[in-house]
């Protein structure tokens, strides 16, 4: 089975600052998609970002960008220019080429410091 | 709809009562997921929809959870005979078509307690 690690419980930025979330994963597929979801306190989860597996260049959207590292199974998400909207919990998801599933971490809650 | 739209937005019941939750999808998406999420954790599938049927329902804990999609747009989740740990918040998504490569659009979730 698929599992998703997010080894911070809790991070912390200053504003306009970037700042690193990390995530690992364990799969023995070799195709496959990855994700980060921004869900505030709403509860609505949100799609930032997604990487096909079978894509070297890594994903950027704007000022998240991810960095992808394939054969250490890592897929880590940069949020540059930190804005008081990023505050939020933050989760790291997998999801099998060929699944309908979503396995996600569980989750990094980022403050964003005026 | 504009988004996805999850009734009601908290719903507290007493342990052993049946409760449903409602999903009114984006219009025209094919597939619709299911997810648990529990306190300090994050969402777990329970069931996916493809139109009217349950492509794959493998999520579901146990017998006292059934979901239907009858005439393949709003789904309702059914739980029979809640237990305290039943108590998440139940989210939805749609997407236009199932896989990952189609972006599935969330909804706010039911936040269930059981008491």
């Amino acid at each position: 089975a698929q599992t998703v690690t997010q080894s911070q419980p809790e991070m912390s930025v200053q504003e306009a600052e970037t700042v690193t979330l990390s995530c690992t994963y364990d799969t023995s597929e070799s195709d496959y998609y990855l994700f980060w979801y921004k869900q505030p306190p709403s509860r609505q989860m949100i799609l930032v970002i997604r990487q096909e597996a079978y894509k070297q260049q890594n994903a950027t959207e704007n000022r998240f960008s991810v960095n992808f590292q394939k054969a250490a199974k890592s897929f880590s998400l940069k949020i540059s220019d930190s804005q008081l909207g990023d505050a939020a919990m933050y989760f790291c998801a997998y999801s099998g080429a060929g699944s309908y599933q979503l396995t996600f971490g569980k989750g990094t809650k980022l403050s964003v410091i005026p | 709809g504009a988004g996805v739209s999850q009734t009601p937005s908290n719903k507290v019941t007493e342990k052993g009562k049946y409760v449903e939750l409602r999903c009114d999808p984006i219009s025209g998406h094919t597939a619709l997921y299911w997810y648990r999420q529990s306190l300090g954790q994050g969402p777990e599938f329970l069931i996916y929809f493809q139109g009217t049927g349950a492509a794959d329902d493998s999520g579901l804990p146990n017998d006292r959870f059934f979901a239907v999609r009858p005439e393949g747009s709003v789904s309702t989740l059914k739980i029979q005979r809640t237990e305290r740990g039943d108590s998440a918040v139940y989210l939805c998504a749609s997407s236009l078509y199932g896989g990952p490569n189609t972006e599935a659009f969330f909804g706010q979730g039911t936040r269930l307690t059981v008491v």
